[in-house]
């Protein structure tokens, strides 16, 4: 069965830190893995990855793809309250075309 | 530009009673749609997805029903409620065939049964 499995659940950390949000996977036929922000309603796009070794950038967020060792990081350095959110990691299989979900990362940056 | 709409946002429904809830989206022709489930503190579950009109795919036996009426109207329903049907539901769309995947999210329905 299709699984993503994100990890650490939840965590807390001061601002200014950084931190690094897991997702890794076993899906038939990878096709992209996406990374979502959802600060309380509709979740929005980060990134898609679909190549190995390749890191997307966008500010003080970054994530890369080991498509060897089924996973991928969510990188956010100099974290900033604005950053509280809960991260979603999901996985498509081109095998049943539908975009996979992990349980979530909840992230609370303190002031 | 393309946009979703699903309303309504928030409902507090008692056991026993009906649910619609209603999600269109514009500026985009065929697109894949799909309805999601988050329980608190937890990820998105897949409910039912459609590629075209009159077509639903189910993923986990449930309560829910969907339709698909048109081409860019995307429907959730329940004749009876359950407890269990509380959570935030979420609409989205991709565009037709598999694409990257990415998704669309409207803004969710938060749904309580009491």
């Amino acid at each position: 069965e299709d699984k993503v499995v994100q990890s650490p659940l939840s965590l807390v950390v001061h601002e200014g830190d950084t931190v690094t949000l897991n997702c890794s996977y076993e899906v038939t036929n990878f096709r992209s893995l996406l990374w979502y922000k959802q600060e309380k309603k509709a979740p929005t796009f980060l990134f898609m990855l679909t190549s190995s070794g390749i890191e997307k950038k966008s500010g003080r967020l970054s994530s890369i793809l080991d498509k060897k060792e089924l996973f991928s990081i969510l990188n956010i350095t100099a974290t900033q309250t604005g950053d509280s959110a809960v991260y979603l990691c999901a996985v498509l299989s081109s095998n049943t075309g539908k975009l996979i979900f992990g349980q979530g990362t909840t992230l609370q940056v303190k002031p | 530009s393309q946009t979703i709409h699903q309303w309504p946002a928030t409902l507090v429904q008692p056991v026993g009673s009906p649910l619609s809830l209603e999600c269109t989206v514009e500026g985009t022709s065929n697109p894949n749609l799909y309805w999601y489930r988050q329980a608190a503190g937890r990820g998105l579950q897949l409910l039912f997805y459609s590629v075209g009109i009159g077509q639903i795919s189910s993923e986990v036996p449930q309560n829910l029903s969907a339709s698909r009426p048109q081409d860019r109207q995307f429907i959730l329903s329940s004749k009876k409620l359950l407890l269990s049907d509380s959570g935030f539901y979420l609409c989205a769309w991709s565009l037709p065939g598999w694409g990257t995947g990415e998704l669309f999210f409207g803004e969710g329905s938060r749904l309580t049964v009491l």
